[in-house]
């Protein structure tokens, strides 16, 4: 089965600074999806970027980058120009194909002014 | 375009009582999710519907907890009779199709006492 494994439970960062967040799956598929959602407190989780496996190109969307490294099975966060509203829960997700998606435990974020 | 939507957004309930949870999803998506998550923990997926047509559903606890979908757009996930450890969001998501990005609602917080 596939697992994924956020290794930091919390993170803290000061503003305007830059903080990667870790992510590491597992799986024996070659194609599949990978994500990063963003939950805030008390709030919807929503998608801050996606990756698909057959791309070597890593994505980026603003200021979040990730590090896609599929020999490593190793899918890091990069936020650049830190905010105070991203502060927040961070889950790493994979997906393959149709299948499920399976988060990570998450990484609280946490921004100091 | 509105989002996922959910109600309630929180309820408290004796044990043993029954409980019901609603989601409208994004307009023209057809595949709907319902994901369980704990306090601390990322999601887990319940229940997969594509249209009307629950196509997932092996993590449904099937003896207290049961979903429908009708007419392939509102779902209702219900649990009858709630126990202590069902206290959780509940997370209704949605999709274009089963390989599509999934959004999410805001959640329903429940505590059981």
């Amino acid at each position: 089965a596939q697992t994924v494994t956020q290794s930091q439970p919390e993170m803290s960062v000061q503003e305007a600074e830059t903080v990667t967040l870790s992510c590491t799956y597992d799986t024996s598929e070659s194609d599949y999806y990978l994500f990063w959602y963003k939950q805030p407190p008390s709030r919807q989780m929503i998608l801050v970027i996606r990756q698909e496996a057959y791309k070597q190109q890593n994505a980026t969307e603003n200021r979040f980058s990730v590090n896609f490294q599929k020999a490593a099975k190793s899918f890091s966060l990069k936020i650049s120009d830190s905010q105070l509203g991203d502060a927040a829960m961070y889950f790493c997700a994979y997906r393959q194909g149709a299948q499920k998606l399976v988060f990570g435990q998450g990484t609280r974020l946490t921004i100091n002014p | 375009e509105a989002g996922v939507v959910q109600s309630p957004r929180y309820k408290i309930i004796e044990k043993k009582q029954p409980v019901a949870f609603w989601c409208n999803p994004i307009s023209g998506h057809n595949t709907l999710y319902w994901y369980l998550q704990n306090l601390g923990q990322g999601p887990e997926l319940l229940i997969r519907y594509e249209n009307e047509e629950a196509v997932d559903d092996s993590q449904l606890p099937k003896d207290r907890f049961s979903a429908e979908r009708l007419k392939g757009v509102d779902s209702t996930l219900k649990i009858q009779p709630a126990e202590l450890g069902d206290s959780a969001v509940y997370l209704c998501a949605s999709g274009r199709g089963r390989t599509d990005t999934q959004y999410f609602g805001p959640g329903t917080r429940l505590t059981v006492l």
